[in-house]
């Protein structure tokens, strides 16, 4: 069964700063996914990631995979205050099909201070 | 383009109760799955529906149903409502076939008194 670890829980950080995070999973998968969540709010998707290597990037976050270590990361470069939210990634558990069933991470939440 | 709507966005019921939610995807999309969200368990797959068919299911008792139209809407169940069903319901919509991206719904919040 595919289990999916992020860490760290939780991420207080001083603007300006640069950290990372994240996230482990049990089993082969073809596909994973960053999302961010603001309190109270619904999940927005940062980042899909196909195949072993990728990279992506946006504004001051940068994920990668590295699906021989089974690991993703989300890089954050010089954080702002409204990075502030609560951070997921997420893997597909159907290796190789077609479906969609997304075993997330326990997210990460993140506290950028001034 | 209109995004994932789902309705109602917030619903308080009482024990033993059921409930009905509902998803509509963003149009063109035709699988739609189903998440729970809770601050001790997470965000949990409930189950996916695609051209009126569960593809898949997570490990939730069969108290909890769903169901998908023609039209590709969906709708999930939860009979005989417990205190630990309250919870924040997301819907995800998502075009068939491989390596397609998953977009969500606002949630409905459902609080069970």
């Amino acid at each position: 069964e595919l289990k999916v670890e992020q860490n760290p829980l939780f991420l207080s950080m001083q603007e300006g700063k640069n950290y990372t995070i994240y996230c482990n999973y049990s089993t082969t998968s073809d596909r994973l996914y960053w999302y961010r969540q603001d309190p109270g709010k619904s999940l927005e998707s940062l980042f899909v990631l196909l195949s072993n290597g990728a990279v992506k990037q946006e504004g001051r976050l940068m994920a990668s995979l590295d699906t021989k270590a089974r690991l993703s990361t989300l890089h954050i470069t010089a954080a702002v205050h409204d990075l502030s939210a609560t951070y997921f990634c997420a893997v597909d558990a159907n290796y190789g099909g077609a479906t969609n069933k997304l075993i997330f991470g326990t997210g990460t939440l993140l506290a950028v201070q001034p | 383009k209109a995004g994932v709507t789902q309705t109602p966005r917030y619903l308080i019921k009482t024990r033993g109760q059921q409930v009905t939610l509902s998803c509509s995807p963003i149009s063109g999309h035709r699988s739609v799955s189903w998440y729970q969200q809770t601050p001790g368990q997470g965000l949990q797959f409930l189950f996916e529906y695609f051209s009126e068919t569960q593809r898949n299911k997570g490990n939730f008792p069969g108290r909890f149903s769903g169901r998908q139209f023609s039209n590709s809407r969906s709708e999930m169940n939860v009979s005989t409502l417990e205190l630990g069903d309250s919870a924040l319901y997301l819907c995800a919509s998502s075009l068939e076939g491989m390596r397609t991206e998953a977009f969500f719904g606002q949630g409905t919040r459902l609080t069970v008194v």
